[in-house]
């Protein structure tokens, strides 16, 4: 089945670039909206966006404006870049396959998550 | 936006207790709405897709229902292994997706 597992480092400096990238394996990257997620110790999740195979993007409005995703589907991966980044930014981030069916969307399956820390 | 409220945010119960969970939108929703499962240091796991529809391998004890703005999420008999945060998340203003705060369920 398919699996997926976020790469990147785990300690990012404030006011720097925060980059992460997820192999998808066992299964197809094309057909399919791929997404990141985040969630902040001991709180919720918060969806950051999409990039579809094709390279479509979609952003949460809160954070578009440091946002960047990317896939290079050659080697089944896809990727995330946030600028500026401050302590705010420090979370959990999963990757996850939008499933798409009638209309209705959800995300399945999901990366094991990595921690980024943003800290001097 | 859409908000979505979980409540409550925290349960006790015990092994065989029936559980209910609600999750209220901030406008309808129709049946756009996910619940997953998370248990400490782990992803979500999908549990419930379209309100009602239980995802493949899902034990029979877990259910959703509801339409508009208001659903729940229901354990019918409470497993040790059902100790876990629940999450809704309604795709009903894609590309925007949005989740509920989380419910966490602990043993009494």
């Amino acid at each position: 089945q398919v699996q997926l597992q976020e790469s990147g480092p785990g300690l990012v400096k404030p006011s720097e670039t925060l980059s992460l990238t997820c192999t998808v394996s066992g299964g197809s990257i094309n057909s399919y909206y791929w997404n990141w997620i985040r969630q902040p110790a001991g709180k919720g999740l918060e969806w950051i966006g999409r990039i579809y195979a094709s390279g479509s993007t979609n952003y949460n409005p809160s954070l578009e404006s440091r946002v960047t995703m990317s896939v290079d589907t050659s080697k089944k991966q896809f990727s995330l870049k946030l600028t500026s980044v401050t302590a705010a930014d420090t979370a959990v981030y999963f990757c996850a396959r939008m499933i798409s069916l009638a209309g209705t969307v959800w995300f399945d399956p999901w990366g094991q998550g990595t921690l980024v820390t943003v800290s001097s | 936006d859409i908000q979505m409220t979980q409540s409550p945010s925290s349960l006790s119960a015990s092994v065989g207790d029936r559980v209910t969970i609600t999750c209220r939108a901030s406008q309808s929703i129709s049946s756009y709405l996910n619940w997953y499962q998370q248990k400490p240091g782990k992803a979500p796991k999908l549990l419930i897709y379209s309100a009602s529809s239980l995802q493949s391998g899902v034990p029979s004890r877990f259910s959703g229902s509801g339409s508009g703005t208001d659903f729940t999420l229901t354990i019918s008999s409470l497993q040790p292994e059902d100790f876990a945060t629940y999450y809704c998340q309604q795709s009903y203003s894609l590309p925007m997706n949005t989740f509920g705060q989380g419910t966490k369920v602990e043993i009494k």
